[in-house]
């Protein structure tokens, strides 16, 4: 059954210090988000991305994020310089998009990302 | 402001029991509506969808909707303690693939 994947399962950081999350949707989605959930707190939507482009963005989403889908199949998540406040797991989910008969979001396993 | 309200339990039940799990939402646009389930350090994984009133089966989980009320909720009969984790619902509105909202969640606990 196609999944969504998302490397890697855990990252550890030093504040100041660039990430980059990966994730491979499902090949046949037209829509990418990515979400994140702080411990303890619900899940939080970031950013939605189709046609190669940022369709929709949360506050959450300032400058220190970016999204990128460089070839055909990797979706990533960069924060450029990383704070305490940025632990928490990430979550990348896909989706057919409406117009395809469903807007179902599957999600990946998710990075947990540690701040120190 | 977009608002998904659950109560965030515990709520448990015996093992063969039916859980009922329930959510409000505050946006009255919203029109797709969704039941995850979240296992302690796992990720968010899809259980049940529902876009029109009424209810709607697939297996042992029962999702009902009523627009009117803006309440959503989810049925599990004969509830086994695999079922234990906590169940996030999640809605969107109309336009588009707008993200989804979700709620804190209901966490169930299933005992044997």
């Amino acid at each position: 059954e196609p999944e969504v994947t998302q490397t890697p399962s855990h990252q550890v950081t030093q504040m100041g210090q660039e990430v980059i999350l990966r994730c491979v949707p499902i090949s046949n989605h037209l829509y990418f988000y990515w979400y994140r959930q702080i411990l303890g707190q619900k899940v939080e939507f970031l950013v939605s991305f189709y046609n190669n482009e940022i369709s929709e963005k949360s506050e959450i989403f300032d400058d220190q994020f970016s999204v990128e889908r460089p070839d055909g199949s990797n979706f990533t998540l960069k924060i450029r310089s990383t704070k305490l406040e940025d632990s928490a797991m990430y979550f990348c989910a896909s989706s057919f998009g409406h117009r395809r008969g469903g807007t179902e979001a599957f999600f990946g396993q998710g990075t947990r990302l540690t701040v120190v | 402001q977009k608002e998904v309200e659950q109560n965030s339990g515990p709520l448990s039940v015996p093992e063969g029991a039916i859980a009922s799990l329930n959510c409000t939402y505050s946006d009255r646009g919203s029109q797709s509506f969704f039941w995850y389930r979240q296992y302690s350090g796992k990720s968010p994984e899809l259980i049940m969808s529902i876009y029109s009133n009424g209810d709607k089966e697939d297996g042992r989980f029962t999702a009902q909707l009523n627009k009117a009320s803006q309440y959503v909720s989810l049925l599990i009969r004969d509830s086994q303690p695999s079922d234990s984790a906590t169940y996030l619902c999640a809605v969107t509105l109309p336009s588009g693939n707008t993200p989804l909202v979700f709620g804190k969640g209901t966490r169930l606990s299933v005992i044997a």
